[in-house]
Formats: structure tokens, C-alpha cells, sequence
């Protein structure tokens, strides 16, 4: 399975809203609703942020929000705050009931 | 509080096996609304889900790594196990331990990781 493609790097400054993508295809993205996105700070353990395309659990800033067209699901963090800095990865399930990452994307809070 | 705690060998030498062990506490294993999982992060790399399995043992294998990889439980102890045959320095990686709900839709408990060097 290959992974899906996330771009290597975003930034933005803080108070302004930046938007991570990340493709696949029909076989996973694109075929179910079942994407989500992790945030993880060096040396730690990822924590999700959003499951099932677009729902936040709790504890999650509602500044984090996700959505999904076609084989293409998008992370946008509103309002950044220098903490929001991170890699972040999107996974999904996929055809063959396996899951697959996101190559990752490291975001900059200028 | 439900907890998950990797253990085993932070060296294995290459072509040996690699085992880990993600013990459960807090909870049990048999929760019929959880999977339980290994995702393994290479440094400085990205993550890799390895592989997943019920509490009833049936098991879901990146197909990358399916014939090198075994995955089981034991209700008993409350726990779960990774074992990967004929390892290179490849598979050099942290390896976490987790939680995953149905469809995989969400990892929402994951282990503190452990180190695995693969080297003579």
C-alpha cells in the first residue's frame, strides 16, 4: 500500500489559519470517512486530533477542524499558537482493511 | 485509566526476531469496541502502522511486512505481542503500542514507544 501524500512542510504565523492536505485514492480516502489526523511533538507519542474526517475528540481545541472531497482530506488550524507547532500526520482505513499514514507534515509557527 | 506499555529488547541483531510486548493496565483487552496495535516510527521518518489485532486474534497486517510478522494476544494476561522474523537495520525504529477503534477511524491510546536498534 502506498502512503498518502501530505506535504513536507506548511507555515504560517501566529493568529493566521494554515491547511494541511493530504491524497489518496479511492481505495482509502476517497472510500471511506474514515481519516484522521495526529499531532506529534518531538520525542512524544502522537495524539489524534480528528477522526472520521471531521470530528474532534474531546479535549481537542475547536480550532482544529477537518474535512474531506474526494480522495483528498484537509486539516486547517485556525488561530495558530506557537504550541500548534508539530508534525502532523493523516491515516485511513482502506479497501483491503489495513491503514495507511501520511508521509507527514512539519508545521512552522513563524 | 487505561494505560499501554511497551517491553523487550531495545537491540536485536540482524536476520534475528523482534518481540515486543504491550501490556494492558487499567482495562481489559477483551473490549469488544477496541482493536490493539503496533505503529512503528524509523528516526527522524514517518509513522508505518505495522499491524492490528482483535481480542478474538483475528490479526490485520500491513501487507509490506505480512510475511515476516506475527501478531497475537492473551486475554489471559491482558496483553499483546509483535513478533518480526529476519530483521535488517530497516526496521530500526521506535515501535508504539496502541489502541485503535472499528475501521481503524481513530488511534486514541498509544504507548510511550520504545527504541529498537537493529545491529550486530
Amino acid at each position: 500500500q502506498s502512503a498518502l501524500t501530505q506535504p513536507a512542510s506548511v507555515s504560517g504565523s501566529p493568529g493566521q489559519s494554515i491547511t494541511i492536505s493530504c491524497t489518496g485514492t479511492s481505495s482509502d480516502v476517497g472510500g471511506y470517512d474514515y481519516v484522521s489526523w495526529y499531532q506529534q511533538h518531538p520525542g512524544k507519542a502522537p495524539k489524534v486530533m480528528i477522526y472520521d474526517v471531521s470530528n474532534r475528540p474531546s479535549g481537542v481545541s475547536n480550532r482544529f477542524s477537518g474535512s474531506k472531497s474526494g480522495n483528498t482530506a484537509s486539516l486547517t488550524i485556525s488561530g495558530l499558537l506557537a504550541e500548534d507547532e508539530a508534525d502532523y500526520y493523516c491515516a485511513s482505513y482502506t479497501r483491503s482493511s489495513t491503514l495507511v499514514f501520511g508521509g507527514g507534515t512539519k508545521l512552522t509557527v513563524l | 485509566q487505561l494505560q499501554l506499555q511497551e517491553s523487550g529488547p531495545g537491540l536485536v541483531k540482524p536476520s534475528e526476531t523482534l518481540s515486543l510486548t504491550c501490556t494492558v493496565s487499567g482495562g481489559s483487552i477483551s473490549d469488544s469496541n477496541y482493536y490493539w496495535g503496533w505503529i512503528r516510527q524509523p528516526p527522524g521518518r514517518g509513522l508505518e502502522w505495522i499491524g492490528s489485532i482483535f481480542y478474538s486474534g483475528r490479526t490485520f497486517y500491513n501487507p509490506s511486512l505480512r510475511s515476516r510478522l506475527t501478531i497475537s494476544v492473551d486475554t489471559s494476561k491482558n496483553h499483546f505481542s509483535l513478533k518480526l522474523s529476519s530483521v535488517t537495520a530497516a526496521d530500526t525504529a521506535v515501535y508504539y503500542c496502541a489502541r485503535l477503534g472499528p475501521y481503524f477511524r481513530s488511534i486514541d491510546l498509544w504507548g510511550q514507544g520504545t527504541l529498537v536498534t537493529v545491529s550486530s
